[in-house]
């Protein structure tokens, strides 16, 4: 099956442990996306990588670090600098046709930390 | 940079009535614009577009929404919904095709028989 696949699905971690959220794409897309979701607040851009070994801070980019070393692989590490790391994280590629950028974003299924 | 406003929190509506969602956007020469639904503990999935033309766009369940520039709005509407409606809906907008997308906060729709 063609899509984004994130987990864990449900993670639970202590304060000050670093923790690493997984997300792998089978689409061919070239950009890929971390947005954070928090109740009553809409999704933040947290990180983005337009190309593979490229990538760029969004507007929460704090407390966080990414790799992009392959093509259908976007990892997200949440640090123990993250003053408030419990949400909701998503993932999404950038969707293409014929070649060209659509600006649609398709997204996984999420993974769920809660800080305990 | 660009920013979303969705009026309603939350939308209470009966099944088979009319549900109208708002959402306004802070003004730029050209925008990308979309909704986009979430049902409990999945990712979003998409429901229209508009990146240009015609200015009323129809999605997927039924849904359309119209762009209207001079008001910078992009409301959502559906004539008559369902009990399997309820879900958040989030409006967004992006000034290119790179996917970097502000949000709204999101709007609640619950359908009650």
């Amino acid at each position: 099956d063609g899509g984004i696949t994130q987990s864990p699905k449900y993670l639970f971690r202590k304060e000050g442990q670093n923790v690493t959220l997984s997300c792998e794409q089978n689409l061919n897309h070239d950009a890929m996306y971390w947005y954070r979701q928090d109740p009553g607040q809409g999704l933040r851009l947290i990180y983005y990588s337009q190309i593979v070994n490229d990538f760029q801070k969004g507007d929460i980019a704090e407390g966080y670090s990414v790799s992009r070393e392959k093509k259908e692989s976007f990892p997200l590490t949440v640090t123990s600098a993250q003053k408030n790391p419990t949400a909701f994280y998503l993932c999404a590629t950038l969707g293409l046709a014929g070649g060209l950028r659509t600006g649609e974003l398709f997204f996984g299924e999420g993974s769920r930390l809660t800080v305990l | 940079a660009q920013s979303v406003t969705q009026l309603d929190s939350q939308v209470p509506v009966f099944e088979e009535a009319p549900v109208e969602l708002r959402c306004n956007y802070s003004s730029s020469v050209s925008v990308y614009l979309f909704w986009y639904v979430q049902y409990p503990n999945q990712g979003l999935q998409l429901l229209l577009k508009y990146l240009s033309g015609s200015t009323l766009v129809k999605g997927i369940n039924g849904f359309e929404a119209e762009f209207n520039k001079s008001q910078t709005s992009f409301h959502l509407r559906k004539p008559s919904v369902h009990i399997s409606d309820t879900a958040e809906y989030f409006c967004a907008v992006s000034d290119d095709s790179w996917g970097k997308l502000q949000f709204g906060a999101g709007t609640q729709v619950v359908v009650t028989p």
